[in-house]
């Protein structure tokens, strides 16, 4: 079945750091998304992805979809205190079936020190 | 905003005992709303889909007659955790797409979090 990998799996930076985090899908997705669950909160979306290379900005986050569709990447510059939290990226299949549904990576749980 | 409520947002309960959780989309109608179960520092693990007045579709693994889902409304979809146990522990989302099959963006209720003791 579809696999979406997450790294890393925890990353600690100093405030005013850059941080990524990575995703790869063991299969071509026809879009991903990434969300944001703050420490005891639930998962807020951020973006979809859906076309191959794109590139989407929110302020200091910047969203890659790669070429072949089956990696991703979400970049913060510059943390923040508010960026700490798990961010998720949930890949969709492009078959069809089981492979339709959105399926998660592990997370990577960011955290920040001022 | 759209907003997803769930109910309750706790539960404590014997072994043995069966728990309902109730999800709710507040100001739209979703097509579909998904279950989810979340371990502690895990990844969100989908249990299963429902569309309403249609029949749930479990993901492998997830025990249909054990986790009875209700989909009575396109606002309201239910989650019963029957003859619960101690390893049903975990922290249940609920989420409610919009777009096709729900997947265009999805919107998470607060979670519950349920104890079998």
């Amino acid at each position: 079945g579809q696999q979406v990998m997450q790294i890393p799996q925890y990353q600690h930076v100093q405030e005013g750091e850059d941080f990524t985090t990575y995703c790869n899908s063991s299969t071509t997705l026809s879009n991903i998304q990434w969300y944001k669950q703050r420490p005891g909160g639930h998962p807020v979306f951020l973006i979809q992805l859906v076309k191959s290379g794109e590139v989407k900005k929110q302020k200091r986050l910047t969203f890659q979809f790669g070429e072949a569709k089956k990696n991703s990447s979400l970049h913060i510059t510059a943390t923040q205190t508010t960026d700490v939290g798990t961010y998720f990226c949930a890949g969709r299949g492009s078959g069809g079936g089981s492979n339709y549904k959105l399926t998660f990576g592990k997370g990577t749980l960011l955290t920040v020190n001022p | 905003g759209a907003v997803v409520s769930q109910h309750p947002s706790w539960v404590i309960c014997k072994s043995g005992t069966s728990v309902k959780i109730e999800c709710r989309s507040l100001d739209f109608q979703a097509t579909t709303m998904f279950w989810y179960r979340q371990f502690p520092k895990q990844s969100l693990m989908l249990m299963a889909t429902s569309n309403e007045g249609s029949k749930a579709t479990y993901e492998q693994g997830v025990e249909k007659d054990k986790f009875l889902i209700n989909h009575a409304s396109l606002t309201l979809s239910t989650l019963t955790v029957t003859s619960a146990h101690p390893e049903d522990s975990s922290f249940y989302i609920c989420s409610a797409g919009i777009g096709t099959a729900g997947l265009r963006e999805q919107f998470f209720g607060p979670g519950t979090r349920l104890t079998v003791l």
